[in-house]
């Protein structure tokens, strides 16, 4: 799976937007950019994914770039229950990737304050 | 509501004992679980791989005669902490992929804190 370079940490004022980016520069044509969240002493939790067109769903928005080296995931209204670590991940969706491991990297600290 | 559950969320051992983490997937069968650990403000870091009816593939540097997996169902992992030390405080997790149904990502349990006296 391609590596993925996230910033350790963002703060973002409630009811404004989040604009969480993450940069995969080595990403192959068929792998999928994955969203996940962990809030404190929870499991992660599944965002949202995509290849190559935005997506958007009840959660989020994912941007994905042209040429697919980075991407955005927008948080359009956040609240303090949207602090959390969020974690992009990029592999081959399920059917192709059989049952491999999600891996983590570092994610991004976000701090949503009132 | 949850996909995969886990149980229990938090237990408090003696050291020197053992303790048994349940991981199930509800509504869904999975062939394949994994387990993760996750120490304070670090990501999580995969243990192992549990395969139902046959052995679980360890990660290089986990000990396998210490932390038991037994996937004896196709909805049913254990994880089993033998012998627990104080350094086996952690934050435990499993995740099983889903159906198609369910869009065959992913999903992960609410996780268990660990704590070794």
């Amino acid at each position: 799976d391609a590596k993925t370079t996230q910033p350790p940490s963002m703060d973002c004022a409630e009811g404004r937007a989040a604009n969480l980016p993450c940069n995969h520069s080595t990403i192959s044509g068929n792998e999928y950019v994955y969203w996940y969240r962990q809030i404190h002493s929870q499991g992660p939790q599944y965002i949202i994914h995509g290849l190559k067109n935005n997506e958007t769903n009840e959660m989020a928005s994912l941007i994905i770039t042209e040429d697919r080296k980075s991407s955005t995931l927008i948080l359009p209204h956040a609240t303090l229950r949207d602090t959390a670590v969020y974690y992009c991940i990029v592999r081959r969706p399920g059917a192709y990737s059989g049952n491999t491991p999600l891996v983590f990297g570092k994610g991004t600290r976000l701090s949503v304050i009132a | 509501g949850a996909v995969v559950s886990q149980h229990p969320s938090w237990v408090i051992c003696k050291s020197g004992t053992s303790v048994k983490i349940e991981c199930r997937s509800l509504d869904f069968q999975a062939t394949t679980m994994f387990w993760y650990r996750q120490f304070p403000k670090q990501s999580l870091m995969l243990m192992a791989t549990s395969n139902e009816g046959s052995k679980a593939t360890y990660e290089q540097g986990v000990e396998k005669d210490k932390f038991l997996i037994n996937h004896a169902s196709l909805t049913l992992s254990t994880l089993t902490v033998t012998s627990a030390h104080p350094e086996d405080s952690s934050f435990y997790i499993c995740s099983a992929r889903g159906d198609r149904a369910r869009g065959e990502k992913l999903f992960f349990g609410s996780g268990t804190q660990l704590s070794v006296l």
